[in-house]
């Protein structure tokens, strides 16, 4: 089955500790995305990245790191630094640059929550 | 902020009727998405339109892309108690490093049997 996969899907994480969250996928698509959604809201973007070994901030990356070692996993690290973690986080994937379309297809999540 | 709005925030209908969820956004766009989610689940994509696209139709589903206006409609025809869940719009634009998607805070569908 070709999809995108998110581990852990519930995360527990006390203040101060940085945790990692999992994204792997085996669509072969170049692009990489991690949102986070509040309670009642969209999601917003965190962090990007187009091919591997490159990656861009979004619009809420302050305290968030991210990695893009192999083109099929794009972890997501929650610092101590990142003030109210507590939150829905999903990964998504699309085709890439060059596409026009730029669908993306999302994981089931991870929910994050600060003890 | 270049983040869509939609309205309503939530709405509320019974099984068989018609469910149209508006989007409106801010900036010139490459394409316009819609998405919907199961609570607590990711998000499954529907439908795009391109922008110089103005109705587009998939099943139950059609779209309408107003580039003027800057808005979209989707309507949901038939409904069912199976639709009921969170439907979000994205604008898809070019940014300095790539394409982005930005989302709409999304209309909450109760489809009631």
């Amino acid at each position: 089955d070709g999809g995108i996969t998110q581990s852990p899907k519930y995360l527990f994480r006390k203040e101060g500790q940085n945790v990692t969250l999992s994204c792997e996928q085996n669509l072969n698509h170049d692009a990489m995305y991690w949102y986070r959604q509040d309670p009642g809201q969209g999601l917003r973007l965190i962090y990007y990245s187009q091919i591997v070994n490159d990656f861009q901030k979004g619009d809420i990356a302050e305290g968030y790191s991210v990695s893009r070692e192999k083109k099929e996993s794009f972890p997501l690290t929650v610092t101590s630094a990142q003030k109210n973690p507590t939150a829905f986080y999903l990964c998504a994937s699309s085709i890439g640059q060059g596409s026009s379309y730029n669908e993306q297809f999302f994981g089931p999540g991870t929910r994050l929550t600060v003890l | 902020s270049q983040q869509g709005e939609e309205d309503p925030q939530a709405l509320s209908i019974q099984e068989g009727e018609n469910a149209t969820m508006n989007c409106s956004y801010k900036t010139s766009i490459n394409n316009l998405q819609w998405y919907r989610q199961n609570s607590g689940r990711g998000l499954v994509h529907l439908i795009l339109i391109r922008s110089n696209e103005r109705e587009k139709h998939s099943g139950r589903l059609r779209v309408t892309l107003d580039t003027s206006k800057k808005s979209s409609s989707l309507l949901i025809t038939a409904s069912r108690a199976a639709d009921t869940a969170s439907y979000f719009c994205a604008t898809d634009f070019v940014g300095e490093y790539g394409n982005k998607l930005v989302f709409g805070a999304g209309t909450i569908l109760r489809v009631k049997s």
